[in-house]
């Protein structure tokens, strides 16, 4: 089945620094990929839809210029996380869409999530 | 997308079948049923979806009613690796559209 890979699955970086994530497909190209954020005990926030070859659109309320996300080729988004601060600590989950079904009702894989703590 | 209502938590126990229940009482025609669940610390995995009819994989079965207001999930057997946050969305299948996740059902299977 279609597998999405994202890295790496546990991060610890300095308040004020930038680390990026990086989210795979591994056998198939994803137009389309999207970025969720989970806080402990919450359900799965989505903050931004990543279109490859273009800018990502973003949900109401999540800062563009915070969270950067680049979909560079069909195969890798990544999310880069700006002067990291405690607050942004959390679980960050990947999703990409599998265009290969032939019929309706396409799949949507996640990858394995993101621990980041900002320390 | 449609807005769906799930139980907060269910117990159940090992070896028994598991039926979560979802109400999508404004769903569209167009608009799927699917189900994932979420093991503690991982992402979400994908388990099934429907439109209208009944569907069974290896991992479950999925019952909708005839007047897709409300569906089932059945876990036929259920084990201890079976507890997860369950979570029913529903959705029109199209290349850029978002899942939008609710609160899910909390399961916990017991020995």
């Amino acid at each position: 089945g279609a597998v999405v890979s994202q890295h790496p699955s546990r991060v610890i970086c300095k308040s004020g620094t930038s680390v990026k994530i990086e989210c795979r497909s591994l056998d198939f190209q994803a137009t389309t990929m999207f970025w969720y954020r989970q806080f402990p005990k919450q359900s799965l926030m989505l903050m931004a839809t990543s279109n490859e070859g273009s800018k990502a659109t973003y949900e109401q309320g999540v800062e563009k210029d915070k969270f950067l996300i680049n979909h560079a080729s069909l195969t890798l988004s990544t999310l880069t996380v700006t002067s990291a601060h405690p607050e942004d600590s959390s679980f960050y989950i990947c999703s990409a869409r599998d265009p290969r079904q032939i019929r309706s009702g396409n799949t949507i894989y996640f990858g394995e999530g993101s621990w980041l703590t900002v320390v | 997308d449609a807005k769906t209502t799930q139980p907060p938590s269910m117990d159940c126990a090992e070896g028994r079948a598991a039926n979560l229940p979802c109400n999508h009482s404004t769903i569209s025609g167009n608009e799927y049923v699917y189900w994932y669940r979420q093991i503690h610390s991982q992402g979400p995995q994908y388990i099934i979806h429907g439109l209208k009819n009944n569907e069974t994989n290896e991992m479950a079965s999925l019952i909708i009613t005839e007047d897709r207001k409300s569906s089932t999930l059945i876990l036929p057997h259920a084990t201890l690796r079976d507890t997860a946050v369950y979570y029913c969305i529903v959705r029109v299948e199209a290349a850029g559209n978002k899942l939008t996740f609710g609160g899910g059902t909390r399961v916990l299977v017991k020995p």
